[in-house]
């Protein structure tokens, strides 16, 4: 039974300041996703990554993937408080790309 | 293109009542799932369809049962409604290596 172990799962940070969510899977997959969700709303996709090395940035936001490790990383640069949110991480392992997903990560960010 | 649609948006039952969600698609996507998400968790998969006329089950399908006559369309059933089917209900629809998920449904169980 694949298990997607996310960490911490409470993460409140200031404005300006650094910061990395760790994912870490049980079984052996080349596809990691990253999503946020707002408050009573739905996700929306940030990163597919898909191969190991895979490195991918958007903004103030960088996600990377280990397969060998089984870790994926979602790296927080000089946060603001627009990315307030909560992250999930989901492992794809099958041919009908059914997603198990991680706890979450709620992100709050301080002035 | 609206993209993943669920109807309704919010809905209460009383235990026992039997209730049919709907989620359509516009993307002419063969892959659809229906998610249940608690608080303080992630999504969990009740039930997946890879094509029009397929359904399988996923991590949670007790209590729950699906129906994929349409391509476009992914209907999740309740047959009998308990408290523990208290959730927001969410359903995606896949291409490649990415999916897409629609505004999710409030439903509680009274």
């Amino acid at each position: 039974e694949l298990k997607v172990e996310q960490n911490p799962l409470f993460l409140s940070m200031q404005e300006g300041k650094n910061y990395t969510i760790y994912c870490n899977y049980s079984t052996t997959s080349d596809r990691l996703y990253w999503y946020r969700q707002d408050p009573g709303k739905s996700l929306e996709s940030l990163f597919v990554l898909l191969s190991n090395g895979a490195v991918k940035q958007e903004g103030r936001l960088m996600a990377s993937l280990d397969t060998k490790a089984r870790l994926s990383t979602l790296h927080i640069t000089a946060a603001v408080h627009d990315l307030s949110a909560t992250y999930f991480c989901a492992v794809d392992i099958s041919s009908a790309r059914q997603l198990t997903f991680g706890s979450g990560t709620q992100l709050t960010v301080l002035p | 293109n609206a993209g993943v649609t669920q109807t309704p948006k919010f809905r209460v039952l009383k235990t026992g009542q039997s209730m049919t969600l709907l989620c359509a698609q516009d993307m002419n996507h063969e892959y659809m799932y229906w998610y249940r998400q608690d608080p303080g968790m992630g999504l969990r998969l009740i039930h997946y369809s890879v094509g029009e006329g397929t359904t399988a089950k996923g991590e949670v399908p007790d209590g729950y049962n699906v129906s994929r006559l349409k391509k476009q369309n992914f209907l999740l059933g309740l047959e009998s409604a308990a408290p523990s089917q208290t959730s927001v209900y969410f359903c995606a629809s896949s291409v490649y290596n990415e999916q897409f998920f629609g505004p999710g449904t409030r439903l509680t169980v009274l």
